[in-house]
C-alpha cells in the first residue's frame, strides 16, 4: 500500500535474542514512524525520524533502537527481545503537515 | 501518557443509524487526522482537519475541530455494515514533528 513494506511480516524469536524490523518506502516521504498496537492501548509511537539519520523517542522507547541511513529505510532493532515486546509492529511515514501511510503490520511474537 | 483520548471505546449501533466518535488532546497541533482500522489490517486515513480549519466533511464524514476545547469528533452519517471498524484519531503535534494516536473507538454497525 502506498509504496511502503514491512518485512519480516511474521516473525517468532527468544527471549534475549537481537530483532530487527525493517520498514522500507518507494514515496520519498521525509517522515518515518514505527508504532506498536497492544489491546486497550492503541497505536503507541516508539521511535521516528524526521530524515537520514535525524531521529527522536516516541512515549515507549525503552528497550527499541533505530537507524535511518537512506532515505528509504528505517530500520527498528530490538536490542534483548522481552515478552513485553510480542505486539503488531507498524510502519508509517508522511510528508511535512500531511497524512500518514501504513504498512501492513509485522507480528511479532516473543516466547 | 498518549496525546489523544478517544470516547467511546466501543460503539454498536445499527445500520442507517448516525455514529459519532470523540477525541480529546493534550497539546498545540498543526493538524489532526482521523484513521480506520478494519481487523487485522494497516490504518487508512480518513480526513485531515487543520488547526486553523473548524468543520471539514468527506463523503459521509463529518469532522470539527475546537482547538479551545482540545477536542475533535468524527460523525459518519447513514452508517453502513462496511463502517465497522476501529477508528482512531491522531494529532501532529505542534513544534514536535511527530503523528500520535488515541486509544481508538471500536465501531459496530449491527445489520
Amino acid at each position: 500500500d502506498a509504496g511502503i513494506t514491512q518485512s519480516p511480516r511474521h516473525k517468532v524469536t527468544e527471549t534475549g535474542t537481537p530483532v530487527t524490523l525493517r520498514c522500507h518506502q518507494t514515496e520519498n516521504h521525509r517522515y518515518m514512524y514505527w508504532y506498536r498496537q497492544d489491546p486497550g492501548h492503541g497505536l503507541r509511537l516508539i521511535h521516528y525520524s524526521y530524515g537520514v539519520k535525524d531521529t527522536d523517542k516516541g512515549e515507549v522507547s525503552d528497550g527499541y533502537s533505530v537507524s535511518r541511513s537512506k532515505t528509504e529505510d528505517f530500520l527498528l532493532t530490538l536490542e534483548s527481545a522481552t515478552s513485553s515486546q510480542t505486539s503488531v509492529y507498524f510502519c508509517a511515514i508522511s510528508e511535512v503537515g500531511s497524512e500518514a501511510f501504513f504498512g501492513q503490520g509485522t507480528r511479532l511474537t516473543v516466547v | 501518557s498518549q496525546q489523544g483520548e478517544e470516547d467511546p471505546q466501543a460503539l454498536s449501533i445499527q445500520e442507517g443509524e448516525n455514529a459519532t466518535m470523540n477525541c480529546s488532546y493534550k497539546t498545540s497541533i498543526n493538524n489532526l487526522q482521523w484513521y480506520r482500522q478494519n481487523s487485522g489490517r494497516g490504518l487508512v486515513h480518513l480526513i485531515l482537519i487543520r488547526s486553523n480549519e473548524r468543520e471539514k466533511h468527506s463523503g459521509r464524514l463529518r469532522v470539527t475541530l475546537d482547538t479551545s476545547k482540545k477536542s475533535s469528533s468524527l460523525l459518519i452519517t447513514a452508517s453502513r455494515a462496511a463502517d465497522t471498524a476501529s477508528y482512531f484519531c491522531a494529532t501532529d503535534v505542534e513544534g514536535a514533528q511527530k503523528l500520535v494516536f488515541g486509544q481508538g473507538t471500536r465501531l459496530t454497525i449491527n445489520p
